[in-house]
């Protein structure tokens, strides 16, 4: 079955880099784009950016333009989402999931919690 | 960017009973529009996509339906495990993917 399982809660401080690992089985990694979505508390879902695993080409909403980057790794089927910079405000649960237009599978979420 | 509006914030009723979602899109995105659900410390879950097509293992009580501006998602007999939040989304122009900011169904 498809899964998408994500690495463990971050805690960093800020001004830090956080690295969200996204481990994909069940599926061709190469054939669907992988999304990150974050829900900071009582918020709603943002939208951060897509990647096409089997080119690695990505792109990024305008609100985190410069200060994230998505790779992927085709050998490990494994999304990657490095957030840099990191303020309070980026406080939040991050989530990959796949899909073109919407998300048909997610990941379970990564809480980042950015404090000093 | 398209913005995405739900109302109510909070939806009450019984079990049993229908639920109304509404979603308001700021421009025409067509059809293309999905429904997730959410529980607590849970990831979103895929409902429907292209305004009315269930996804996979989704119960025919949920039915998504609308196109343009004007959206809906009815539960047509809420079950226990259907008290959750409920987010639009569209997928018309992306990007960026633009989500509403939810709605609460409640007992």
């Amino acid at each position: 079955q498809v899964q998408l399982v994500q690495s463990g809660a971050e805690v960093k401080k800020p001004g830090a880099s956080v690295k969200v690992s996204c481990k994909t089985s069940g599926y061709s990694f190469s054939g669907y784009w992988l999304h990150w979505v974050r829900q900071a508390p009582g918020q709603r879902l943002e939208w951060m950016g897509w990647i096409n695993p089997n080119s690695g080409g990505a792109e990024y909403a305008q609100n985190f333009q410069g200060r994230v980057i998505m790779t992927s790794d085709t050998s490990l089927s494994t999304a990657y989402m490095e957030l840099s910079r990191l303020r309070s405000d980026d406080t939040a649960v991050y989530y990959c999931t796949r899909g073109g237009g919407n998300g048909d599978y997610w990941g379970q979420g990564t809480l980042v919690t950015v404090s000093s | 960017e398209v913005v995405m509006t739900q109302s109510p914030a909070t939806l009450s009723v019984s079990p049993g009973e229908r639920a109304t979602l509404s979603c308001r899109a700021s421009q025409s995105v067509s059809g293309s529009v999905a429904w997730y659900q959410q529980k607590p410390g849970q990831a979103p879950r895929l409902l429907i996509y292209g305004a009315s097509t269930r996804a996979a293992g989704i119960p025919a009580r949920f039915r998504g339906s609308g196109s343009g501006t004007e959206f809906t998602l009815t539960i047509s007999s809420l079950q226990s495990e259907d008290f959750a939040l409920y987010y639009c989304q569209q997928y018309y122009n992306w990007p960026p993917w633009t989500f509403g900011q939810g709605t609460k169904v409640e007992i």
